[in-house]
């Protein structure tokens, strides 16, 4: 059973579109995440969110914004595309925001045309 | 300076060879310490875990933290070619739940 799952696996889009991912996690977590990773395989985290309240947001473009509709779940919506934004998006869970084994999703590669 | 520096690789060694990996940091308040690994187009998985300085293993691996020298390392031994991955250094303050990752180090073993 998968314990960090995201959708959609790839993503293609062109620049100026606005696209959503969804991550979903099975494990009772309280804390989730979402990374991106360059293609240089730089991983730098974005969003943390615990019990459904935003604790970490990081400098991102305000084009980018996370929503948790409850502690299972978290989605990061993507307005006005650009060709930076390609990348691959990685959503997290740890057991709570003072626990810091994290475990991540497939992630998501996101291609910017 | 990035807070984590690692050299990117790629690092190639035969099988069977102990494999060293290391990372720097400049966050004297670093206290927990993970090596990631992470295969290509898979999300990174959770190796081995350290609190503070001293050494940890587990089976064919071993991390170690030096906090003096604000150095870390994962060695592996009797390296094998499943073990070809990209290994990723991770570190956080105490009681903070954001994870610092270095650059990663591509790894092949070589049959």
């Amino acid at each position: 059973d998968t314990a960090v799952s995201q959708t959609p696996k790839y993503l293609v889009t062109q620049m100026g579109n606005d696209k959503s991912i969804k991550c979903e996690q099975n494990l009772g977590h309280d804390t989730m995440y979402w990374y991106k990773q360059d293609s240089k395989k730089f991983l730098k985290i974005m969003f943390s969110y615990n019990n459904k309240e935003l604790i970490i947001n990081e400098t991102v473009p305000n084009r980018f914004s996370p929503k948790s509709p409850d502690k299972a779940h978290l989605n990061l919506h993507i307005n006005s595309l650009e060709l930076g934004d390609s990348a691959v998006y990685f959503c997290a869970s740890s057991q709570d925001s003072n626990y810091n084994e994290q475990f991540f999703g497939p992630g998501t590669r996101l291609t910017v045309l | 300076q990035k807070e984590v520096e690692q050299d990117p690789g790629p690092l190639s060694v035969p099988e069977g060879a102990i494999v060293s990996l290391n990372c720097t940091y400049s966050n004297s308040a670093f206290q927990y310490f993970m090596w990631y690994r992470q295969y290509s187009r898979k999300g990174p998985e959770l190796l081995m875990y350290t609190y503070s300085s001293g050494n940890k293993e587990d089976g064919r691996f071993t991390a170690q933290v030096d906090k003096s020298s604000k150095y870390i390392s994962l060695f592996i031994r009797d390296s094998q070619p499943s073990d070809s991955a990209t290994y990723l250094c991770a570190m956080a303050n105490f009681g903070n739940e954001k994870l610092t990752f270095g650059t990663g180090t591509r790894l092949t073993i070589i049959p």
